[in-house]
C-alpha cells in the first residue's frame, strides 16, 4: 500500500509562513490535494491537483511538488489557520491520506 | 450550493450491522462519483469506499473489503454504506464525500458510527 508522511505537529509565530511538508514515494508524478480541517468541523479542500485553489481559498495558500514531496505554504499565518491539515492522493484505485499535521499559530 | 446529509449513525452491537445514508443537493447527483471517508475520534481520515456515478465500479479499502457494501439511488439522490460485521476498530465518524478527478471536493459534516456492547 502507499504510504504518505506528514509531521504530526507545526507551529508558526502569527504573520509568519507555515510550511507542511507530505512526503511520499514519487509522488511528484502524482495529483495531490491538501485538505483543512478546524476543530470540531468536517475537512475542507484547500489544494487541489497539486496547486489549485478553490475560489473561496484565500491566495495565501500554495502548495508545490518534488520528486518525494508535497508542499502546503501558508503565508502570512493567522489564527484561524490553526487546524488539522492533510495531504491526498489516488494511488492504484485507492485513495490515501496522509496522517495529518496540526498546525499551530503562536 | 452543495450538501451532504448522512443518517443512520449510532450505537451499533459488535458484530452488528447498519446502514449510512446519505443524500446530497445542489449538483447533479448522477454525474459523479460518491465516496466514504472515516475519522476515528482524535485520529486522521480514511478512505473507505467510492462507487462511481453510474454504479458501475466500486472501490474499497482493504481495511473494509467483504464487510462494507456501497451502493447509490441516483433517482434519490442518495449514496448508501451497509455495513456488517463491525467491531470496535469502524468507530468513526463517516463522512459522506462528492468525488471528482480524485478529488474529495465537497464533505457532509459526519455521522457517527459507535461499536460497543
Amino acid at each position: 500500500s502507499y504510504d504518505l508522511t506528514q509531521p504530526p505537529s507545526v507551529s508558526v509565530a502569527l504573520g509568519q509562513t507555515a510550511i507542511i511538508t507530505c512526503a511520499g514515494s514519487n509522488i511528484g508524478t502524482k495529483k495531490v490535494h491538501w485538505y483543512q480541517q478546524r476543530p470540531g468541523q468536517a475537512p475542507v479542500l484547500i489544494i487541489y491537483i497539486n496547486n489549485n485553489r478553490p475560489s473561496a481559498i484565500p491566495e495565501r495558500f500554495s502548495a508545490s511538488t518534488s520528486a518525494t514531496t508535497a508542499t502546503l505554504t501558508i503565508a502570512r499565518a493567522q489564527v484561524g489557520d490553526g487546524a488539522d491539515y492533510y495531504c491526498q492522493v489516488l494511488d492504484s484505485g485507492s485513495w490515501v491520506f496522509g496522517g495529518g499535521t496540526k498546525l499551530s499559530v503562536l | 450550493e452543495v450538501k451532504l446529509l448522512e443518517s443512520g449513525g449510532g450505537l451499533v452491537r459488535p458484530g452488528g450491522s447498519v446502514r449510512l445514508s446519505c443524500t446530497a443537493s445542489g449538483f447533479y447527483f448522477g454525474n459523479y462519483a460518491m465516496s466514504w471517508v472515516r475519522q476515528t475520534p482524535g485520529k486522521g481520515l480514511e478512505w473507505v469506499s467510492l462507487l462511481t456515478g453510474s454504479g458501475g465500479r466500486t472501490f474499497y479499502a482493504d481495511s473494509v473489503r467483504g464487510r462494507f457494501t456501497i451502493s447509490r439511488d441516483n433517482s434519490k439522490n442518495t449514496v448508501y454504506m451497509e455495513m456488517s460485521s463491525l467491531s470496535a476498530e469502524d468507530t468513526a465518524i463517516y463522512y459522506c464525500v462528492k468525488e471528482i478527478n480524485s478529488v474529495f471536493e465537497s464533505w457532509g459534516q459526519g455521522t457517527l458510527v459507535n461499536v460497543s456492547s
